[in-house]
């Protein structure tokens, strides 16, 4: 089945506690990228990767790393988690060919950070 | 910053109406059009999209509409059901890295 995985899916956790969520996809998709939903502002992009090893910052950075060393594998890193982090999180992919192509999002990983 | 702007924000329409949202966007780098549909506890979803060399697009009980010179396109969802209850987001495109831009999302509510 193709899909896109996050983990995890829920995440309680202190501020400045550094944190991964990882996001995993089989459809061999070479464009990733990672959302926040936030009520009332819909879905902000934090990074975007097109390729390997190719990374580039969305509308809302700040506080955020990626890494993208194989294709497949698209970590999220808040090396210092802050409460205005407190968000609900998606990872999508899509074919690289064209923004016509559907983005496929994973079911998301809300963190709550006290 | 390019916006997409999404009305409304959330919608109560009773079974069997005609629920309706519009959305309006900047300039974009070109064309084509998405609905997503999220459903609780989920990530959304491809409903469906538009390239604007047509105005209207239609699939089963959804469709959209668009209007290349307002910069304005609309879903439309005939026959409303309670399984189409769940969140609505359209996007357009965007310069420079040809991703797409989300609007804020309409809450639609289908009563029995």
């Amino acid at each position: 089945e193709a899909q896109v995985t996050q983990n995890p899916r829920y995440l309680i956790t202190v501020t400045g506690k550094k944190l991964t969520v990882t996001c995993s996809q089989n459809m061999n998709h070479e464009y990733m990228s990672w959302y926040r939903q936030d009520p009332g502002l819909g879905l902000r992009q934090i990074y975007y990767s097109m390729n390997v090893e190719v990374t580039d910052k969305g509308d809302v950075p700040e506080g955020y790393k990626v890494s993208r060393k194989e294709k497949r594998n698209f970590p999220l890193i808040l090396e210092s988690p802050s409460p205005n982090q407190t968000s609900l999180y998606f990872c999508a992919s899509r074919n690289r060919d064209g923004t016509n192509q559907p983005q496929h999002f994973g079911d998301g990983t809300r963190l709550s950070i006290l | 910053q390019q916006q997409v702007k999404q009305s409304p924000q959330s919608l109560i329409v009773q079974k069997g109406g005609i629920s309706i949202i519009n959305c309006a966007y900047e300039n974009t780098a070109f064309d084509y059009f998405p609905w997503y549909q999220q459903f609780p506890g989920k990530g959304p979803a491809l409903l469906i999209a538009i390239r604007p060399d047509v105005s209207e697009k239609k699939e089963g009980r959804f469709t959209i509409s668009f209007n290349k010179s307002a910069k304005q396109f609309s879903l439309h969802i005939m026959d409303s059901q309670p399984g189409d209850s769940a969140t609505y987001f359209c996007a357009a495109p965007r310069v420079p890295n040809n991703d797409m831009r989300f609007g804020a999302g309409t809450r639609l509510t289908v009563k029995p």
